[in-house]
């Protein structure tokens, strides 16, 4: 079936350096993606989105970016901090469709 | 707004006990849905609710059942706790078209079945 996940399961990186967390899918239909972080002990919060009529999406320190040819999702986290330190999802959805979540990359911030 | 509310935190049941886990939101949702995350792994949508009245199920709906009498509320339920429901449970609400805004989760029910 269609599934969402992850290259990489574990990624540490130094303080104040930049991050990329990476996700496959394999829905070609999918036309809306979030990623979600999660710290220990706490639910998933929402951290940025994009929909399948864009490429690039930035927020605050983070951004994301989306490659439909190769079904490519990436969280871009710059100047990474002790609090970036968590779970990071990304889940994809058709239309109004439930989302469908990956497995998650652990990053861990090395002070 | 306190969001989506889970209650207990924590618990730990016997085998072939039962429980319920409640789920809460003050945001006027229509949508309300249950995921299990087991260690290291990602969400798993047990079941899933779209409005007062009506469920359906998700991924991995044996050995639960929900309700959603209102609007706020959306119980989970255990009838004969089994080893393999040990996991953390995470409630999610999101407006109609959640599937294009994202879910707000709560912040979850680690259980232990002994």
């Amino acid at each position: 079936g269609e599934n969402v996940g992850l290259h990489l399961p574990t990624l540490s990186v130094q303080e104040g350096d930049n991050s990329i967390i990476n996700c496959a899918y394999s829905n070609s239909a999918s036309d809306y993606f979030i990623w979600y972080k999660q710290e220990s002990g706490k639910g998933p919060q929402f951290i940025i989105d994009i929909r399948s009529n864009m490429d690039k999406r930035q927020g605050q320190r983070v951004t994301v970016l989306l490659n439909k040819t190769v079904k490519h999702l990436s969280l871009q986290i710059a100047a990474t901090q002790p609090g970036d330190s968590a779970v990071y999802f990304c889940a994809e959805s058709f239309g109004n469709e439930k989302l469908t979540f990956g497995t998650g990359t652990r990053l861990t911030i090395i002070p | 707004n306190a969001g989506v509310t889970q209650t207990p935190k924590f618990r730990i049941l016997k085998i072939g006990q039962s429980m319920t886990l409640q789920c809460t939101q003050d945001m006027n949702h229509n949508y309300m849905y249950w995921y299990r995350q087991d260690p290291g792994m990602g969400l798993k949508l047990i079941y899933y609710s779209v409005g007062a009245g009506i469920t359906d199920k998700g991924e991995v709906p044996n050995g639960y059942n929900v309700s959603r009498s209102t609007t706020e509320d959306f119980p989970l339920r255990l009838e004969l706790a089994a080893p393999s429901q040990t996991s953390v449970y995470f409630c999610a609400s999101s407006p109609p078209d959640g599937g294009t805004y994202g879910y707000t989760f709560g912040s979850g029910t680690r259980l232990t079945v002994v």
